[in-house]
């Protein structure tokens, strides 16, 4: 079992709310990733980080921002968030160079709906 | 678009059977993998293979790459209702180390 946690599982919220979804790992890995996938669609890219305090958007253009101020913790915000937001994210970590490199972990999703 | 796409999109068979799912993609890479999710879950890894290997194993998997063709198979022997899931391959472009692209999965269904 990978250890990398997504809170809050399922989040049903109206239309123009703040919100952030958080995503931690204790592997110490120095990457981590957002992807927003549709029910039973491709995964899109949305951000991704190579290390503390750099974060690169994804192929996929959101609206959501993130941060990456510690290593275990990678949240993305969503200032104002509409029904178009309505996905799961998936958040995903990876350690190149180490034991199974170039692999990914995910978090179990956060599936998002907004009203 | 680099991302990879499998094929076919959905496959039902009994339990007991192979299922072989393809994958095809459109850039260099330096490695592709497997992954599993199960309805509505994170993905799992499956299995990588990298850009200079032909086939892998592990365990009922086998992974065949042909980096001329620009394509992969995955092959799950004796499938078993557990198996069922939806299964993605991910490319890692040449010369990028912090990007995957995935495709838009094979659902595969084994019928107990």
């Amino acid at each position: 079992e990978a250890d990398i946690y997504q809170t809050p599982r399922y989040l049903v919220i109206g239309t123009g709310k703040k919100i952030t979804l958080e995503c931690s790992q204790t592997m110490g890995h120095d990457k981590m990733y957002w992807y927003q996938q549709d029910p039973g669609m491709e995964l899109h890219l949305i951000h991704y980080s190579y290390g503390v305090n750099s974060t690169e958007k994804g192929d996929l253009s959101s609206e959501s921002t993130v941060s990456r101020i510690r290593t275990e913790h990678f949240p993305l915000t969503l200032e104002s968030a509409r029904p178009s937001h309505t996905s799961q994210y998936l958040c995903a970590s990876s350690a190149q160079g180490e034991g199974r490199p170039d692999t990914q972990y995910f978090g179990p999703g956060t599936r998002l709906t907004v009203l | 678009s680099q991302q990879g796409e499998e094929d076919p999109q959905a496959l039902s068979i009994q339990e007991g059977e192979n299922a072989t799912m393809n994958c095809s993609y459109k850039t260099s890479i330096n490695n592709l993998q497997w992954y599993r999710q199960n309805s509505g879950r994170g993905l799992v890894h499956l299995i990588l293979i990298r850009s200079n290997e032909r086939e892998k194993h592990s365990g009922r998997l086998r992974v065949t790459l042909d980096t001329s063709k620009k394509s992969s198979s995955l092959l799950i022997t004796a499938s078993r209702a557990a198996d069922t899931a939806s299964y993605f391959c991910a490319t890692g472009p040449a010369g990028n180390f912090n990007k995957f692209y995935f495709g838009s999965g094979t659902k595969l269904n084994v019928k107990p």
